[in-house]
């Protein structure tokens, strides 16, 4: 099993601050099987990413996603208040599908 | 526009049974993989089961093997998960999940609201 570790925690930033969320993986992540998702409290998940750099319809350019092997990244350029929530990195190279433990990005 | 409505959560008591049920809409369901995925309250998102288009491929996660059946009837447009020999610890947030394509690629493109499993005594 493919075990996600997501760094930091917590990331404590303003409006218009640019975040940079890691998720790094036990055993490399072929063909970057990597997604992202975003959880906001009391709701779904949303698919932001998939193969590590893609991003899904209609998710705003600030968001993007770099990285192979064991290193991957999302980085939203300019935090905007709609993006503070708990973000999820998720691989779906191998079974079973494992999601990282999430990083919380809260307002300063 | 996509809609998954999940069904079927509720109180049971350990070592009991229940199935969930996924109703989707607004798009061509048997062209894609289904996934469940679960969260237990204020934890991280677990991947449970997911089922091809075609049922041909179904996996699970190692902690519901042999207890949880992912099912799917593609007349009715719906996901079903069979929970059998229930414990504390699958107590959770139960989420619906739509793949990006048909052969369980595991990109979970759209998800439901939820359906709340609760096991206790």
């Amino acid at each position: 099993e493919i075990v996600l570790t997501q760094s930091p925690g917590t990331l404590s930033l303003s409006p218009g601050e640019r975040a940079t969320l890691s998720c790094r993986a036990s055993q490399s992540v072929s063909r970057s099987y990597l997604a992202w998702y975003q959880q906001k409290p009391g709701q779904a998940p949303r698919l932001l990413i998939y193969g590590a750099s893609s991003r899904a319809t209609g998710i705003p350019d600030r968001f993007s996603g770099s990285g192979s092997g064991t290193d991957f990244t999302l980085i939203i350029s300019r935090l905007e208040p709609e993006d503070f929530a708990v973000y999820y990195c998720q691989q779906y190279d191998s079974s079973p599908r494992t999601f990282g433990q999430g990083t919380k990005v809260e307002i300063k | 526009e996509v809609q998954l409505v999940e069904s079927g959560g509720g109180l049971v008591q350990p070592g009991r049974s229940l199935r969930l049920s996924c109703a989707a809409s607004g798009f061509t369901f048997d062209h894609y993989a289904m996934h469940w995925v679960r969260q237990a309250a204020g934890k991280g998102l677990e991947w449970v089961s997911s089922i091809s288009w075609n049922s041909a491929t179904i996996a699970y996660a190692d902690s519901v093997k042999g207890r949880f059946t992912i099912s799917r009837d593609n007349a009715k447009n719906s996901l079903y998960l069979q929970m059998n020999s229930l414990r504390a610890e699958d107590t959770a947030l139960y989420y619906c999940a739509k793949d990006i394509e048909g052969g369980n690629s595991g990109v979970l493109v759209y998800w439901g609201q939820g359906t709340l499993v609760t096991v206790s005594s």
